[in-house]
């Protein structure tokens, strides 16, 4: 069954700061990985799609990057800003048997960035 | 486009009330998902249609949720008769079968006294 971490469940850092958020996943069998911000009291906003075969994704200050064979994807946000805080989900796509169109979200990462 | 769109945004009812929640999906895209948020178990998928078609509703907790969609346009998700464990967010996404992401709408808050 996959399963999806994402470390650390909160993060406070200054602004201006490059940061890293992580996220793991247990079966190496997927199909992409997405990358959503959520505000409060908000829904979901896609921020990066990465397909199986891809190793990262840009978009604009935003990094991720795919690790397939160890089950690991990163979210570098450079130069943060406090428009950036929100909590950030991880959510995999598996790639075999009936359960390809089901996402397997992880638990989010809270980030807050002091002005 | 105009997104997923989802309504109503709030819905305060009573226990034992039926509750219907609406989506609209993305024009063009031919899955639609319905799931549900809260505090304990974070995001659930309800049911997964393909093509107007259920394909697996192993996430509907009980008969009390039902879900339709009549037409590639709109889709409803109803409990009927609502309890407070039912409380939560429920979202609608829709996707373009294949390699293609998700979309989100932006919710229904839904909240049973």
């Amino acid at each position: 069954k996959q399963e999806v971490t994402q470390i650390p469940a909160a993060l406070s850092v200054p602004e201006g700061e490059n940061l890293v958020l992580n996220c793991s996943f247990t079966d190496s069998a997927i199909y992409n990985l997405q990358w959503f911000r959520q505000d409060p009291g908000k829904g979901l906003t896609s921020l990066l799609l990465i397909q199986s075969s891809q190793r990262e994704q840009t978009s604009g200050r935003l990094n991720a990057s795919l690790d397939k064979s160890s089950g690991r994807s990163t979210l570098y946000i450079a130069a943060s800003q406090p428009g950036d805080s929100a909590t950030y989900l991880c959510a995999v796509r598996p790639g075999y048997g009936g359960a390809t169109n089901k996402l397997i979200f992880g638990t989010g990462t809270l980030l807050a960035v002091q002005p | 486009d105009a997104g997923v769109i989802q309504s109503p945004r709030h819905e305060v009812t009573e226990m034992g009330q039926e509750v219907t929640l609406r989506c609209k999906p993305i024009s063009g895209h031919n899955s639609l998902f319905w799931y549900r948020q809260t505090m304990m178990r974070g995001l659930e998928l309800l049911i997964y249609f393909n093509n107007n078609v259920p394909i697996d509703d192993s996430g509907m907790p009980e008969d009390r949720f039902s879900a339709k969609m009549p037409n590639a346009s709109f889709s409803t998700l109803k409990i009927q008769p609502s309890e407070p464990r039912d409380s939560a967010v429920y979202f609608c996404a829709s996707r373009l079968t294949g390699i293609g992401g998700y979309t989100f709408g932006s919710g229904t808050r839904l909240t049973v006294v």
